[in-house]
Protein backbone atom coordinates (compact mmCIF):
# COMPACT_ATOMS: atom_id res chain seq x y z
CA UNK A 1 0.00 0.00 0.00
CA UNK A 2 1.61 3.93 -1.26
CA UNK A 3 2.36 5.71 1.83
CA UNK A 4 3.96 9.36 1.40
CA UNK A 5 5.59 10.69 4.10
CA UNK A 6 6.26 14.68 4.38
CA UNK A 7 9.26 15.67 6.56
CA UNK A 8 9.03 18.49 8.40
CA UNK A 9 5.90 18.38 9.63
CA UNK A 10 6.68 21.79 10.56
CA UNK A 11 8.88 24.16 9.62
CA UNK A 12 9.67 28.24 10.61
CA UNK A 13 12.16 30.19 8.84
CA UNK A 14 13.10 34.41 8.46
CA UNK A 15 11.80 35.80 5.36
CA UNK A 16 14.00 35.70 2.65
CA UNK A 17 15.71 32.41 3.30
CA UNK A 18 15.69 29.54 0.60
CA UNK A 19 14.27 26.68 1.79
CA UNK A 20 13.26 22.65 1.01
CA UNK A 21 9.96 20.46 1.84
CA UNK A 22 10.70 16.69 1.71
CA UNK A 23 8.56 14.26 0.41
CA UNK A 24 8.46 10.40 0.06
CA UNK A 25 6.52 7.31 -1.18
CA UNK A 26 7.24 4.24 -0.62
CA UNK A 27 6.08 2.59 -3.97
CA UNK A 28 8.07 4.43 -6.84
CA UNK A 29 5.16 3.15 -9.19
CA UNK A 30 3.61 6.68 -9.71
CA UNK A 31 2.08 7.82 -12.64
CA UNK A 32 2.58 11.43 -10.81
CA UNK A 33 2.85 13.62 -8.26
CA UNK A 34 1.55 17.04 -7.50
CA UNK A 35 2.57 19.71 -4.63
CA UNK A 36 -0.28 21.99 -3.19
CA UNK A 37 -1.06 24.81 -0.73
CA UNK A 38 -3.78 24.69 1.71
CA UNK A 39 -4.40 27.82 3.99
CA UNK A 40 -5.98 27.44 7.05
CA UNK A 41 -9.37 26.13 6.78
CA UNK A 42 -9.73 26.69 2.89
CA UNK A 43 -9.22 24.47 -0.42
CA UNK A 44 -6.08 22.66 -2.02
CA UNK A 45 -4.29 25.19 -4.89
CA UNK A 46 -2.06 22.85 -6.99
CA UNK A 47 1.40 24.52 -7.12
CA UNK A 48 3.15 21.90 -9.29
CA UNK A 49 2.53 18.93 -10.93
CA UNK A 50 5.62 16.39 -12.44
CA UNK A 51 5.25 13.57 -14.55
CA UNK A 52 6.90 10.14 -13.64
CA UNK A 53 8.99 10.82 -16.84
CA UNK A 54 10.24 14.21 -15.77
CA UNK A 55 12.76 15.28 -13.42
CA UNK A 56 11.50 18.41 -12.18
CA UNK A 57 9.00 21.69 -12.84
CA UNK A 58 9.42 25.46 -11.82
CA UNK A 59 6.75 27.96 -11.30
CA UNK A 60 8.02 31.49 -10.53
CA UNK A 61 10.37 30.77 -6.71
CA UNK A 62 8.91 27.41 -6.65
CA UNK A 63 11.06 24.01 -8.18
CA UNK A 64 9.67 20.56 -7.50
CA UNK A 65 12.45 18.14 -8.47
CA UNK A 66 11.24 14.07 -8.04
CA UNK A 67 13.64 10.98 -7.92
CA UNK A 68 11.67 8.53 -8.89
CA UNK A 69 13.11 5.19 -8.10
CA UNK A 70 14.49 6.74 -4.92
CA UNK A 71 10.69 7.57 -4.19
CA UNK A 72 11.00 10.95 -3.38
CA UNK A 73 10.60 14.67 -4.18
CA UNK A 74 11.64 17.87 -2.96
CA UNK A 75 9.93 21.47 -3.24
CA UNK A 76 12.18 24.22 -3.20
CA UNK A 77 11.27 27.28 -2.10
CA UNK A 78 13.45 30.48 -2.85
CA UNK A 79 13.64 33.97 -1.18
CA UNK A 80 10.64 32.84 1.01
CA UNK A 81 8.37 35.60 2.01
CA UNK A 82 5.37 35.96 4.92
CA UNK A 83 2.75 35.20 1.90
CA UNK A 84 4.20 31.33 1.97
CA UNK A 85 2.81 30.81 5.23
CA UNK A 86 0.75 27.51 4.68
CA UNK A 87 0.50 24.17 4.82
CA UNK A 88 2.47 22.37 1.66
CA UNK A 89 0.79 19.36 0.92
CA UNK A 90 2.59 16.33 -1.80
CA UNK A 91 0.29 13.93 -3.45
CA UNK A 92 1.06 10.91 -5.64
CA UNK A 93 -1.27 9.40 -8.46
CA UNK A 94 -0.57 5.43 -8.80
CA UNK A 95 -2.30 5.58 -12.45
CA UNK A 96 -3.36 7.92 -15.39
CA UNK A 97 -7.38 7.75 -13.64
CA UNK A 98 -6.32 7.06 -10.30
CA UNK A 99 -7.11 8.80 -6.63
CA UNK A 100 -4.17 11.20 -5.21
CA UNK A 101 -2.66 9.35 -1.93
CA UNK A 102 -1.49 12.47 0.00
CA UNK A 103 0.77 13.35 2.80
CA UNK A 104 0.03 15.10 6.17
CA UNK A 105 1.89 18.10 4.87
CA UNK A 106 4.29 20.09 6.22
CA UNK A 107 3.32 23.63 8.09
CA UNK A 108 5.33 26.27 7.17
CA UNK A 109 5.40 29.79 9.25
CA UNK A 110 7.47 32.60 7.38
CA UNK A 111 8.40 35.48 9.59
CA UNK A 112 9.26 39.18 8.79
CA UNK B 1 -11.47 29.42 -17.09
CA UNK B 2 -14.33 27.57 -15.35
CA UNK B 3 -13.71 25.61 -12.02
CA UNK B 4 -14.60 22.80 -10.06
CA UNK B 5 -17.93 24.13 -7.86
CA UNK B 6 -19.22 22.78 -4.71
CA UNK B 7 -22.31 23.60 -2.95
CA UNK B 8 -23.54 24.30 -0.29
CA UNK B 9 -19.90 25.67 0.56
CA UNK B 10 -20.97 25.57 4.52
CA UNK B 11 -23.34 22.94 6.13
CA UNK B 12 -24.50 22.13 9.65
CA UNK B 13 -26.25 19.40 10.58
CA UNK B 14 -27.29 17.57 13.55
CA UNK B 15 -26.20 13.88 14.65
CA UNK B 16 -28.23 11.25 12.92
CA UNK B 17 -29.53 13.82 9.90
CA UNK B 18 -28.80 13.09 6.33
CA UNK B 19 -26.70 15.49 4.30
CA UNK B 20 -26.43 15.67 0.27
CA UNK B 21 -23.39 17.66 -1.13
CA UNK B 22 -23.05 18.71 -4.68
CA UNK B 23 -20.09 18.76 -7.30
CA UNK B 24 -20.53 20.64 -10.70
CA UNK B 25 -17.25 19.71 -12.68
CA UNK B 26 -15.34 21.48 -15.18
CA UNK B 27 -17.12 21.66 -18.35
CA UNK B 28 -16.06 18.12 -20.44
CA UNK B 29 -14.27 16.72 -17.88
CA UNK B 30 -15.37 12.63 -17.77
CA UNK B 31 -14.12 12.21 -14.05
CA UNK B 32 -15.01 13.05 -10.14
CA UNK B 33 -13.76 12.43 -6.98
CA UNK B 34 -14.35 12.72 -3.25
CA UNK B 35 -12.38 13.20 -1.24
CA UNK B 36 -12.66 13.94 3.12
CA UNK B 37 -10.33 16.14 5.21
CA UNK B 38 -10.73 16.08 8.71
CA UNK B 39 -10.01 18.02 11.00
CA UNK B 40 -5.42 18.57 10.50
CA UNK B 41 -5.74 15.14 8.62
CA UNK B 42 -4.46 15.02 5.19
CA UNK B 43 -7.25 14.31 2.38
CA UNK B 44 -8.04 11.22 2.23
CA UNK B 45 -9.81 9.67 -1.39
CA UNK B 46 -13.71 8.08 -0.85
CA UNK B 47 -14.94 7.42 -4.33
CA UNK B 48 -14.73 8.43 -8.16
CA UNK B 49 -16.75 8.17 -11.58
CA UNK B 50 -15.87 7.92 -14.90
CA UNK B 51 -18.80 8.70 -17.22
CA UNK B 52 -21.30 7.93 -14.71
CA UNK B 53 -20.00 4.69 -13.32
CA UNK B 54 -18.34 4.31 -10.02
CA UNK B 55 -14.51 3.34 -10.85
CA UNK B 56 -12.96 3.05 -7.49
CA UNK B 57 -13.84 3.07 -4.04
CA UNK B 58 -11.82 4.22 -0.81
CA UNK B 59 -12.65 4.97 2.63
CA UNK B 60 -15.99 5.41 1.96
CA UNK B 61 -18.11 4.58 4.74
CA UNK B 62 -21.36 2.61 3.91
CA UNK B 63 -23.09 5.39 5.52
CA UNK B 64 -22.73 7.21 2.44
CA UNK B 65 -23.31 7.34 -0.87
CA UNK B 66 -22.57 8.75 -4.50
CA UNK B 67 -23.60 8.81 -7.88
CA UNK B 68 -22.91 10.84 -11.38
CA UNK B 69 -25.53 12.33 -13.16
CA UNK B 70 -26.03 12.21 -17.01
CA UNK B 71 -24.97 15.81 -16.88
CA UNK B 72 -21.51 14.45 -15.17
CA UNK B 73 -22.15 16.55 -11.95
CA UNK B 74 -21.92 13.99 -8.87
CA UNK B 75 -23.44 14.32 -5.33
CA UNK B 76 -22.39 12.84 -2.49
CA UNK B 77 -25.25 11.83 -0.23
CA UNK B 78 -24.36 11.42 3.85
CA UNK B 79 -26.75 9.04 5.88
CA UNK B 80 -26.93 9.06 9.72
CA UNK B 81 -24.86 11.75 10.01
CA UNK B 82 -21.67 11.52 13.28
CA UNK B 83 -19.80 13.71 15.12
CA UNK B 84 -16.46 12.18 13.24
CA UNK B 85 -18.24 13.02 9.71
CA UNK B 86 -16.81 16.90 10.14
CA UNK B 87 -14.89 17.22 7.80
CA UNK B 88 -14.08 19.61 4.61
CA UNK B 89 -15.21 17.68 1.62
CA UNK B 90 -13.37 18.16 -1.46
CA UNK B 91 -14.49 17.15 -5.20
CA UNK B 92 -12.06 17.18 -8.06
CA UNK B 93 -12.46 16.50 -11.29
CA UNK B 94 -10.36 15.15 -14.44
CA UNK B 95 -10.40 14.43 -18.21
CA UNK B 96 -8.94 11.54 -19.20
CA UNK B 97 -8.40 13.15 -22.73
CA UNK B 98 -6.15 15.75 -21.51
CA UNK B 99 -2.67 15.60 -20.74
CA UNK B 100 -1.53 14.38 -17.43
CA UNK B 101 -5.31 13.96 -16.86
CA UNK B 102 -4.59 16.60 -13.71
CA UNK B 103 -6.76 16.46 -11.19
CA UNK B 104 -9.00 19.87 -10.16
CA UNK B 105 -10.01 20.39 -7.12
CA UNK B 106 -13.11 22.63 -6.13
CA UNK B 107 -13.02 24.77 -2.84
CA UNK B 108 -14.91 22.16 -0.72
CA UNK B 109 -18.08 22.00 1.44
CA UNK B 110 -17.43 22.35 4.87
CA UNK B 111 -19.89 19.74 6.66
CA UNK B 112 -20.23 20.32 10.82
CA UNK B 113 -22.24 17.88 12.68
CA UNK B 114 -23.50 18.53 15.97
Amino acid sequence: KQEVTQIPAALSVPEGENLVLNCSFTDSAIYNLQWFRQDPGKGLTSLLLIQSSQREQTSGRLNASLDKSSGRSTLYIAASQPGDSATYLCAVREGSQGNLIFGKGTKLSVKP
Amino acid sequence: AAGVIQSPRHLIKEKRETATLKCYPIPRHDTVYWYQQGPGQDPQFLISFYEKMQSDKGSIPDRFSAQQFSDYHSELNMSSLELGDSALYFCASSSTINLFNKQYFGPGTRLTVT
